[in-house]
């Protein structure tokens, strides 16, 4: 079965650094999206994008972060300047026609030090 | 703000019995509900999707969606040890926006 598979698993990052995570959605998909788990807490949105541009973004998602889809397979999600409160579990995910549903990727705990 | 809203638990089921998860949201104009599941430290497993009132079975999983009462619930026949994890429920609406809302999960413990 087709998966969305993320790298690397784990990050670990120095305050203030950039970061990138990696993401190959499912071949055929065409929304992709980034949520995030702080631990203990609830998966939160962060941002969808569809047809190569931001179709909604959280309130959580500011100029700090941004997305890319840098060739027909990647969907990157990156940190300019990462803070302490960034450290969480970040989950890529992807979804084909309307009302199919969005399936994860593994997940990367990202872990600010 | 939209809110989706699950009992943290744990709910403790013995192994063989069925555990009945519940869930409630705030937007009326959700059309898509899911159930995910959660090991510790992984990421979230779709289940069941539904998107019409009623229930709807698979396997050992029964969705049944009361969108009238706002309402979701999950049954689990048969528990397995394997089946304790986080469930949580979700809610989607394809026309306003397109985030997935998640509750805070509800922790099933199958006693062995």
């Amino acid at each position: 079965e087709p998966e969305v598979t993320q790298t690397p698993s784990h990050q670990v990052t120095q305050m203030g650094q950039e970061v990138i995570l990696r993401c190959v959605p499912i071949s055929n998909h065409l929304y992709f999206y980034w949520y995030r788990q702080i631990l203990g807490q609830k998966v939160e949105f962060l941002v969808s994008f569809y047809n190569n541009e931001i179709s909604e973004k959280s309130e959580i998602f500011d100029d700090q972060f941004s997305v890319e889809r840098p060739d027909g397979s990647n969907f990157t999600l990156k940190i300019r300047s990462t803070k302490l409160e960034d450290s969480a579990m970040y989950f890529c995910a992807s979804r084909g026609q309307v009302l199919q549903p969005q399936h994860f990727g593994d997940g990367t705990r990202l872990s600010i030090l | 703000q939209k809110e989706v809203e699950q009992n943290s638990g744990p709910l403790s089921v013995p192994e063989g019995a069925i555990a009945s998860l519940n869930c409630t949201y705030s937007d009326r104009v959700s059309q898509s509900f899911f159930w995910y599941r959660q090991y510790s430290g992984k990421s979230p497993e779709l289940i069941m999707s539904i998107y019409s009132n009623g229930d709807k079975e698979d396997g050992r999983f029964t969705a049944q969606l009361n969108k009238a009462s706002q309402y979701v619930s999950l049954l689990i026949r048969d528990s397995q040890p394997s089946d304790s994890a986080t469930y949580l429920c979700a809610t989607h609406d394809m026309n306003r926006d397109d985030k997935i809302i998640f509750g805070k999960g509800t922790r099933l413990h199958i006693l062995p």
